[in-house]
C-alpha cells in the first residue's frame, strides 16, 4: 500500500519567493496534518483537517502561511513569501477514525532551505 | 534571548542489549499514546501505541509501558539491533483532540 506521499522532497528557494509543498494521504484516510520539525523547536503541529475541512490552524505560525484541502487526496501547504527561518522538514499524516486508535502515519517529508 | 536548539537526550547501549527509552508526558488527561521511531531523512514511523486503561502493551521486540500515576512512558527494545539507531518520540493525546503532542525525543545509537 502507499503511504503519504509528498512532493517536493528537497526544496531550495531565495528569500521572498512562493513555496509550495504537497500530500497526498493515504486512501480512506479522511484526517491530515501538517507539522514542521526543526532542531529549535522540535516537531510542531500547524494546521490539520478532518473531511477536508480546517478544525485546528493555531499552530500556523504567520499569514504567510497558508493551508487547503481541496479534496481527499490533495492538500497543500503554502509559504508566502518565504523566509529563511521558514527553513526545517514539513511532515504531512494522515489518519482515520475507522481505526480504533487515532494512529498518524507520516510521509517522508520535505526539506526546505530558504536562502 | 533566542533559545539554543533542542539537546536531544542520548542512550547508547551494545548491540544485543536491551534499551530502555523514557518519557515524561505533560497532560494528566492524555488516554492514548504512541511511540515513533524516525531515522535519518525519513519521517517519523509508528511503533507502538497503548491507551491509559491499560499500563502495559508488547509488540514484537518491544514493550511499551505506562505510569498514569507519576506521568511516565517507556519503551523498552529487547536485543537491540544496529537499524534500531535512530531518534525516538512519544507523542500523548485525547481521543476528543486528536491532535499528538510530542516530546523532544531521544537519540538512540547502537554500537557495534
Amino acid at each position: 500500500d502507499a503511504g503519504v506521499i509528498q512532493s517536493p522532497r528537497h526544496e531550495v528557494t531565495e528569500m521572498g519567493q512562493e513555496v509550495t509543498l504537497r500530500c497526498k494521504p493515504i486512501s480512506g484516510h479522511n484526517s491530515l496534518f501538517w507539522y514542521r520539525q526543526t532542531m529549535m523547536r522540535g516537531l510542531e503541529l500547524l494546521i490539520y483537517f478532518n473531511n477536508n475541512v480546517p478544525i485546528d490552524d493555531s499552530g500556523m505560525p504567520e499569514d504567510r502561511f497558508s493551508a487547503k484541502m481541496p479534496n481527499a487526496s490533495f492538500s497543500t501547504l503554502k509559504i508566502q513569501p518565504s523566509e529563511p527561518r521558514d527553513s526545517a522538514v514539513y511532515f504531512c499524516a494522515s489518519t482515520t477514525p475507522e481505526t480504533e486508535v487515532d494512529t498518524q502515519y507520516f510521509g517522508p517529508g520535505t526539506r526546505l532551505t530558504v536562502l | 534571548g533566542e533559545s539554543v536548539g533542542l539537546h536531544l537526550p542520548t542512550l547508547s547501549v551494545q548491540e544485543g542489549d536491551n534499551s530502555i527509552i523514557n518519557c515524561a508526558y505533560s497532560n494528566s488527561a492524555s488516554d492514548y499514546f504512541i511511540w515513533y521511531k524516525q531515522e535519518s531523512g525519513k519521517g517519523p514511523q509508528f511503533i507502538i501505541d497503548i491507551r491509559s486503561n491499560m499500563d502495559k502493551r508488547q509488540g514484537q521486540r518491544v514493550t511499551v509501558l505506562l505510569n498514569k500515576t507519576v506521568k511516565h512512558l517507556s519503551l523498552q527494545i529487547a536485543a537491540t539491533q544496529p537499524g534500531d539507531s535512530a531518534v525516538y518520540f512519544c507523542a500523548e493525546t485525547t481521543r476528543s483532540a486528536r491532535q499528538l503532542t510530542f516530546g523532544s525525543g531521544t537519540q538512540l545509537t547502537v554500537l557495534p
